[in-house]
């Protein structure tokens, strides 16, 4: 099956400043990615996805690319809010073996210092 | 439009009892798929279903069994339930199978 590493578990990051939320994935066959923000004691939101045949996607502070060679892709969040405060899941569709389903990473704590 | 809807939010249950959780999707999506969420194994997918059938499943034992219902509304059923079994279940649904999903609120289970 899939496995999905997620780096960093915590970031902190001055308001104003950039983050940036990497992950990696093994199996070539993958082509979704989506990006989930989960806000303490609320449901996973998507915030961004992009699939396999695209290198980067934008929208509005928020970014993701994909080096599909290399299997990662990375989450770029810029000019950080207060709201941003929250934990980032990168996932993973992974398709075929009998388990078609979102792999998610372990998640990322991002805190956002005033 | 209605989102992703899960009862009961909350839970509390012993060990060796049974229980069954509840899901409906948004109208007109066909696919639920059923989550598992802890702090230590973080999310993990139990199993999948599109029109009543199950596509997929995840690695978890066979006590974690579910179903869909002709309006697509979902079922989870845990049997003998063990403490580690306590967590936050979370269904998501979609249009078609790989698109994107969309999350319910959870329901929260206790096991003591």
């Amino acid at each position: 099956g899939e496995n999905v590493e997620q780096h960093p578990s915590t970031l902190s990051v001055q308001e104003g400043d950039s983050a940036v939320i990497k992950c990696t994935y093994s199996d070539s066959a993958s082509n979704y990615f989506p990006w989930y923000k989960q806000e303490l004691g609320k449901r996973p939101q998507l915030i961004i996805d992009i699939r396999s045949n695209v290198g980067e996607k934008k929208d509005q502070r928020i970014a993701v690319t994909l080096n599909k060679t290399a299997k990662h892709f990375s989450l770029h969040i810029t000019e950080t809010q207060p709201e941003d405060s929250a934990v980032y899941f990168c996932a993973v569709l992974y398709s075929g073996g009998g388990a078609d389903g979102l792999t998610f990473g372990k998640g990322t704590h991002l805190i956002i210092q005033p | 439009k209605a989102g992703v809807t899960q009862t009961p939010r909350y839970l509390i249950k012993t060990r060796g009892q049974q229980v069954t959780l509840s899901c409906s999707p948004i109208s007109g999506h066909r696919s639920v798929s059923w989550y598992q969420q802890t702090p230590g194994q973080g999310l993990q997918f139990l199993f999948e279903y599109f029109s009543e059938t199950q596509r997929n499943k995840g690695n978890f034992p066979g006590r974690f069994s579910g179903r869909q219902f002709s309006n697509s509304r979902s079922e989870m059923n845990v049997s003998t339930l063990e403490l580690g079994d306590s967590a936050l279940y979370l269904c998501a649904s979609s249009a078609a199978a790989k698109n994107i999903q969309y999350f319910g609120a959870g329901t929260r289970l206790s096991v003591l």
